[in-house]
């Protein structure tokens, strides 16, 4: 089956420096992928569309330039949190797939001290 | 638009009984259904799926689902709680493309030994 591979599992940073998380695909290719957000006890909230060669597509009330997204390959796109402040401390997810048969990566824990 | 209830954020069964987690959902075109699994910090893991044909879903680890459209509903069901099915459980809605998904709020699934 399909497998997406995301990168870092945790992360802590500093408050206003930049952090960047991968979302891979293995196994296949990803023309599409999505960026997820999840608070403690909460649900997950689409944050962004990740279309490869392409600009993202951001859900109303996502902040484009302070949540960077680079899909520059058929296989990896990219989140990068800038100028993080605790605020942004959350658990980030991505999925890729096709259709019905999306995959999602395994989160990236970030806390911002 | 969509939307999915999840009725009851905590569930407790004992170790062998019937699990039961309830979701209705709101929407607007033949929807698409899933349930996934969340351990702590983890990712998600699709536990089933429907999108047309047989109502009746049979899922992973002894799960199925059963789509109901006149009630709206896509409870999910297993005949006998295995401790390891302690975690959080998570219905979803779309419409046709199922990376672009609304979440529900999600159930935790306690099991006692």
């Amino acid at each position: 089956g399909a497998v997406v591979s995301q990168h870092p599992s945790w992360v802590i940073c500093k408050s206003g420096t930049s952090v960047k998380i991968e979302c891979r695909s293995l196994d296949f290719q990803a023309t599409t992928m999505f960026w997820y957000r999840q608070f403690p006890k909460q649900s997950l909230m689409l944050m962004a569309t990740s279309n490869e060669g392409s600009k993202a597509t951001y859900e109303q009330g996502v902040e484009k330039d302070k949540f960077l997204i680079n899909h520059a390959s058929l296989t990896l796109s990219t989140l990068t949190v800038t100028s993080a402040h605790p605020e942004d401390s959350s658990f980030y997810i991505c999925s890729a797939g096709e259709l019905y048969g999306y995959t999602f990566g395994s989160g990236t824990r970030l806390t911002v001290v | 638009a969509q939307s999915v209830t999840q009725l009851g954020s905590h569930v407790s069964v004992s170790e062998g009984a019937l699990v039961l987690l309830r979701c209705n959902y709101s929407s607007s075109v033949p929807p698409y259904l899933f349930w996934y699994v969340q351990y702590p910090n983890q990712g998600l893991q699709l536990l089933l799926k429907y999108t047309t044909g047989a109502t009746l879903v049979k899922g992973i680890n002894g799960f199925e689902a059963e789509f109901k459209k006149s009630e709206t509903s896509f409870h999910l069901t297993k005949p006998s709680a295995h401790m390891s099915d302690a975690a959080e459980y998570f219905c979803a809605v779309s419409d046709a493309n199922a990376g672009k998904s609304t979440f529900g709020d999600g159930t935790t699934l306690t099991v006692k030994p």
